[in-house]
């Protein structure tokens, strides 16, 4: 398996705090990837980046932040959890055309 | 823009019995086409890709061009098939990004 770790793999918060999820690589890929998933919706990109400190807005975006100072690490931020964001997140790299991907355990969040 | 569509949530069969899981896309040019398997509770893997043409744990996809899609097949369903199924396709536009379908779980019984 690729090296891909996510922390924490488990999270229940409250609604309205900030959350950060990480995502750490050791596999020096150049793209990194934060999807949701959700029954009924697959999954969704939220945010990604194509190298140190350039990221983009993905298809859901609304409420999140990431940042990538580091090659290995790539943060996702929750600005004020809501329920909506009760969701599984997963961490995903690649670096080669076509783009396939190679995905992290997971992070079960849960906003209560 | 791209689209992927996999019209079943839940496929049910016996062991033993045929698969095809369906895909569907919408695509400007030629697309790459995956096939994503994930275990109960596990991280999403890899099962196949379209330009490699190989056979992985007896599953195949052909990609129909003129009927675009990409179903993914196996002769003989085994118990530990079951699992949530994905296809997948580069996002236009750049960004090296896939776009996923919604899934399709399948539950093989015994």
């Amino acid at each position: 398996d690729a090296g891909i770790t996510q922390s924490p793999r488990h999270k229940v918060t409250e609604t309205g705090t900030p959350v950060t999820l990480r995502c750490h690589q050791t596999e020096n890929h150049r793209y990194m990837y934060w999807y949701r998933q959700d029954p009924g919706h697959g999954l969704r990109l939220i945010h990604y980046s194509y190298g140190v400190k350039d990221t983009d807005k993905g298809e859901v975006s609304d409420g999140y932040s990431v940042s990538r100072s580091k090659t290995e690490d790539f943060l996702l931020t929750l600005e004020s959890a809501t329920s909506s964001q009760t969701s599984v997140y997963f961490c995903a790299i690649s670096e080669s055309w076509p783009p396939e991907a190679f995905f992290g355990q997971g992070t079960r969040l849960t906003v209560v | 823009a791209q689209r992927v569509t996999q019209p079943e949530k839940l496929l049910s069969v016996f062991k033993g019995a045929p698969v095809e899981l369906k895909c569907n896309y919408s695509y400007s040019g030629s697309p790459e086409l995956f096939w994503y398997v994930q275990y109960s509770r596990q991280r999403l893997q890899l099962l196949l890709r379209h330009i490699s043409r190989e056979s992985i744990k007896g599953f195949t996809a052909d990609l129909n061009k003129g009927e675009t899609s990409f179903h993914l097949k196996k002769p003989f369903a085994q118990e530990e098939d079951s699992a949530m199924y994905y296809c997948a396709l580069p996002s236009e536009g750049g960004g090296n990004k896939l776009t996923f379908g919604t899934g399709t779980q399948l539950k093989v019984e015994l």
